[in-house]
């Protein structure tokens, strides 16, 4: 089956420094990530949508320049918290489409926790 | 109304029982629908996609799809302990950009 890997598994950090998440496609192209922020107890929010090549498209009410995307190859997209804060402390987690279907496989997720 | 609404449970089923989950969407040009098991503090992970009418088994799971009702359920046949876990529809959404649109999700308990 398709695999997604993320990385780290798990971060902590004082306020105000930035923290950069790792997600990769490791046994299949994807042109397509997303990510995802997950609160305890909550449904899964949609962040953004990231293409490779092209810039992220973010939903309503997710801030472009706290949430940095980048989407350089079709196997590796990373978001960066920048001047992370104890409310950006959360379960993000990245998924991604394999090219030829609309199906989105999971990574494992990354639990942030800002001091 | 939201676009795709789930029972939140928890749904309790003794070890053995058939366990059914349902799920209602709301844009009917939804094409592409998708079953998730989220585990606590864990990840989804993909049950199974279902994109015509009908049924659709894999093992002891079944989708199913009813377009004109708006609907689609998993049947979990002779559950067990640990299919205990929240279980998420996900309907792929033209309305919404063609992002998948996820329910809040469903509890399942399955008691030994």
């Amino acid at each position: 089956g398709a695999v997604v890997s993320q990385h780290p598994s798990r971060v902590i950090c004082k306020s105000g420094t930035s923290v950069k998440i790792e997600c990769r496609s490791l046994d299949f192209q994807a042109t397509t990530m997303f990510w995802y922020r997950q609160f305890p107890k909550k449904s899964l929010m949609l962040m953004a949508t990231s293409n490779e090549g092209s810039k992220a498209t973010y939903e309503q009410g997710v801030e472009k320049d706290k949430f940095l995307i980048n989407h350089a190859s079709l196997t590796l997209s990373t978001l960066t918290v920048t001047s992370a804060h104890p409310e950006d402390s959360s379960f993000y987690i990245c998924s991604a489409a394999d090219g030829g279907t609309d199906t989105q496989y999971f990574g494992p997720g990354t639990r942030l926790t800002v001091l | 109304q939201k676009e795709v609404e789930q029972n939140s449970g928890p749904l309790s089923v003794p070890e053995g029982a058939i366990a059914s989950l349902n799920c209602t969407y709301s844009d009917r040009g939804s094409q592409s629908f998708f079953w998730y098991r989220q585990y606590s503090g864990k990840s989804p992970e993909l049950i199974m996609s279902i994109y015509s009418n009908g049924d659709k088994e894999d093992g002891r799971f079944t989708a199913q799809l009813n377009k004109a009702s708006q609907y689609v359920s998993l049947l979990i046949r002779d559950s067990q302990p640990s299919d205990s876990a929240t279980y998420l529809c996900a309907v792929n959404s033209p309305e919404y950009g063609n992002k998948l649109v996820f329910g809040a999700g469903t509890i399942l308990r399955v008691k030994s």
